[in-house]
């Protein structure tokens, strides 16, 4: 058990560019969450799979946004046209299914829009 | 809905006293609790959780919660603090699977520690 692993750890990008974050979740976990943090704030949730299914998308996750986790093993997250209020830390984390499931978070993705 | 409100925003307290973090909820629906611990520009840990039974619950790094359902809280203790509990520390609730299935987190408070 090698944890939730998250890359890139950090990116800088112009506003208007596309930005891909990988996550690799703890290998005999069923679901993978994300969520999104700003300075200051408590992650927010933003969508999560139960294998490859994306089963539920917040609000927060605007059309730019797309999520996929097409084998049901690692996800990607992807923001096209990144704009200044895209910056945040993106945290990504799994859990098996059982009733009793816990969340288990990767280090996360920071990402600064200038 | 579900909220999570953490009531001090920051927490300054000296090396080796005891120190409470503070934390209620709102939801319509039992929720499981959670308070997980986030140091600079790290990811999340899981401190402790309350799913049933005991409502008082340790945790690691000499951690303990106390869940109290009919004050909606579910505060953090440590009777003795190091400067390394410096950190944020998150409260959250998770909500069911036919509810969504997500944590619902509190907007955090920071710990400081002092020698």
């Amino acid at each position: 058990d090698t944890g939730v692993s998250q890359n890139p750890r950090h990116k800088i990008t112009k506003r208007g560019q596309n930005v891909t974050f990988r996550c690799d979740p703890i290998s005999e976990h069923n679901r993978l969450y994300w969520y999104r943090q700003t300075l200051g704030q408590g992650p927010e949730f933003l969508t999560y799979f139960q294998n490859e299914a994306q089963l539920e998308k917040s609000r927060l996750l605007s059309d730019r946004f797309s999520a996929e986790r097409p084998k049901g093993s690692f996800s990607t997250l992807e923001i096209q046209r990144t704009e200044q209020g895209d910056s945040a830390m993106y945290l990504c984390a799994s859990s098996n299914d059982r009733v009793e499931e816990t969340q288990y978070f990767g280090p996360g993705t920071r990402l600064l829009v200038l | 809905a579900q909220s999570v409100t953490q009531l001090d925003s920051q927490v300054p307290v000296f090396e080796e006293a005891p120190v409470e973090l503070r934390c209620n909820y709102s939801s319509s629906v039992s929720v499981y609790l959670f308070w997980y611990v986030q140091y600079p520009n790290q990811g999340l840990q899981l401190l402790l959780k309350y799913l049933s039974g005991s409502t008082l619950v340790k945790g690691i790094n000499g951690f303990e919660a106390e869940f109290n359902k009919s004050q909606t809280s579910f505060h953090l203790r440590k009777p003795s603090v190091h400067i390394s509990d410096t950190a944020e520390y998150f409260c959250a609730v998770r909500i069911p699977l036919e509810y969504g299935n997500k944590l619902v987190f509190g907007a955090g408070t920071i710990l400081r520690v002092k020698s």
